[in-house]
């Protein structure tokens, strides 16, 4: 079955720096594109960064656009998230979605809290 | 990208029909039939329940109905059910890859 597992969510203190990771397994990783989508507590859900199957297309939103970085290596089935220069309003659960279509997240990740606080 | 316009809550008793609504411009939701609408229940993932504006993936109850006019998409749950009480949010394509969420909806069966 399909599953995804992100890690490296933890504390960290404003400009901080984390690298979130998230395992796939159940399905052909490379054949999907992947994006990373966060939730402030008590808040809805923004969508972060995308990358396309191959890596080669990346987008970002306004909110972290040069201070996060999206990769993957579809030979470990992994999808990464780089995230520099944090900043309290960086504080959330950060899921990795796997993006049946466009705008269409079929199997989220379990999420990992990242916490940017002094 | 602003953010797509839902209502904080809306509230059903069981058997009873509700409609979400999700409202966005001419640049998203009015411009690709390409909406989803995700279930999210305390501490947990959100769930796919309608995509690409009313399709359901495998294993989502035919209660759930999704549908769209004009900048205004919908969620219709039919035949409410308690384990129906969740956050709903609504997603839409806006170009170059990218979605734009809703601000979410507290469904509340009474």
């Amino acid at each position: 079955q399909v599953q995804l597992v992100e890690s490296g969510g933890g504390l960290v203190k404003p400009g901080g720096s984390l690298r979130l990771s998230c395992a796939a397994s159940g399905f052909t990783f490379s054949d999907y594109y992947m994006s990373w989508i966060r939730q402030a507590p008590g808040k809805g859900l923004e969508w972060v960064s995308y990358i396309s199957s191959s890596g080669s297309t990346i987008y970002y939103a306004d909110s972290v656009k040069g201070r996060f970085t999206i990769s993957r290596d579809n030979a470990k089935n992994s999808l990464y998230l780089q995230m520099n220069s944090l900043r309290a309003e960086d504080t959330a659960v950060y899921y990795c979605a796997r993006e049946r279509s466009h705008a269409s997240f079929d199997y989220w990740g379990q999420g990992t809290l990242v916490t940017v606080s002094s | 990208q602003s953010a797509l316009t839902q209502p904080a809550s809306v509230s059903g008793s069981p058997g009873q029909s509700i409609t979400i609504s999700c409202t966005g411009t001419s640049s998203d939701v009015g411009s690709y039939n390409l909406v989803s609408w995700y279930q999210q229940h305390p501490g947990k993932a959100p769930k796919l329940m309608i995509y690409e504006g009313s399709k359901r993936p495998s294993g989502v109850s035919n209660r759930f109905s999704g549908s769209k006019s004009g900048n205004t998409a919908s969620l219709t749950i039919s035949g409410l059910q308690a384990e129906d009480e969740a956050d709903y949010y609504c997603c839409s394509y806006a170009g170059s890859s990218t979605p734009v969420f809703g601000g979410g909806t507290k469904l509340t069966v009474l």
